[in-house]
């Protein structure tokens, strides 16, 4: 029933590899999100979009960078994928209307391995 | 700065026994508060939300959630629990002065554990 489409789901690959994790909504969403969540702890904001061709980092320093240049496509790449970057992934969206209350929708997740 | 604080890292309970999940934040102004909810290898879903009034809202699967102004907190609570909420569950908090960004700041997660 999700909206939200996040793959890979789950993705393991070697030091120094680009990847981008893909993800889609059909909702019609202005704003996307894409979040880091390592086990315990909080979910951190990596970046954001109020809308097409809207890009802004998020509160926790990342070394990915994203792209909006379709209303419902919202990719998250990483140039050389290290150990470090090893967490999951969850991309969400929400309404443009009354922005501090809209709820979030999530993806499902890509669980990332970097070894 | 806003923080949520969710005091319990694991929380078991018994198939049919009730169950609270305890929130406290932090925040100057009109706090928005959301509770969500993620099963194993899932994004998470939406399971109420505060903005004002009522101070006790009510939510989806049976669940519900009290305000408290005075002590900074958000309680979800659930009568009877099923085997089927075994999950995570996270506390975040909106920032009404957020303008276009609606960021939520959320909680490090309670994980809820049912026990036949």
């Amino acid at each position: 029933e999700a909206d939200i489409y996040q793959t890979p789901r789950y993705l393991v690959i070697g030091t120094g590899k680009k990847i981008t994790l893909e993800c889609s909504q059909t909702m019609g969403h202005d704003k996307m999100y894409w979040y880091q969540q390592d086990p315990g702890m909080e979910l951190h904001l990596i970046h954001y979009s109020y809308g097409v061709n809207s890009t802004e980092k998020g509160d926790l320093s990342s070394e990915s960078t994203v792209s909006r240049i379709r209303t419902e496509h919202f990719p998250l790449t990483l140039e050389s994928a290290r150990p470090s970057h090893t967490s999951q992934y969850l991309c969400a969206s929400s309404e443009s209307r009354q922005s501090y209350n809209s709820p979030l929708h999530f993806g499902n997740g890509t669980r990332l391995t970097v070894t | 700065a806003q923080s949520v604080t969710q005091p319990d890292i694991h929380i078991p309970v018994s198939d049919g026994a009730s169950l609270e999940l305890r929130c406290n934040y932090s925040y100057g102004a009109t706090p928005y508060l959301f509770w969500y909810v993620q099963s194993p290898g899932q994004g998470l879903q939406l399971l109420l939300k505060y903005f004002s009034g009522d101070t006790l809202v009510q939510g989806i699967k049976g669940f519900e959630a009290e305000f408290k102004r005075s002590q900074s907190s958000f309680t979800l609570r659930k009568p009877s629990v099923h085997w089927s909420d075994a999950a995570e569950y996270f506390c975040a908090v909106g920032d009404s002065y957020g303008g276009a960004t609606n960021k939520l700041i959320f909680g490090t997660g309670t994980l809820l554990a049912v026990q036949p």
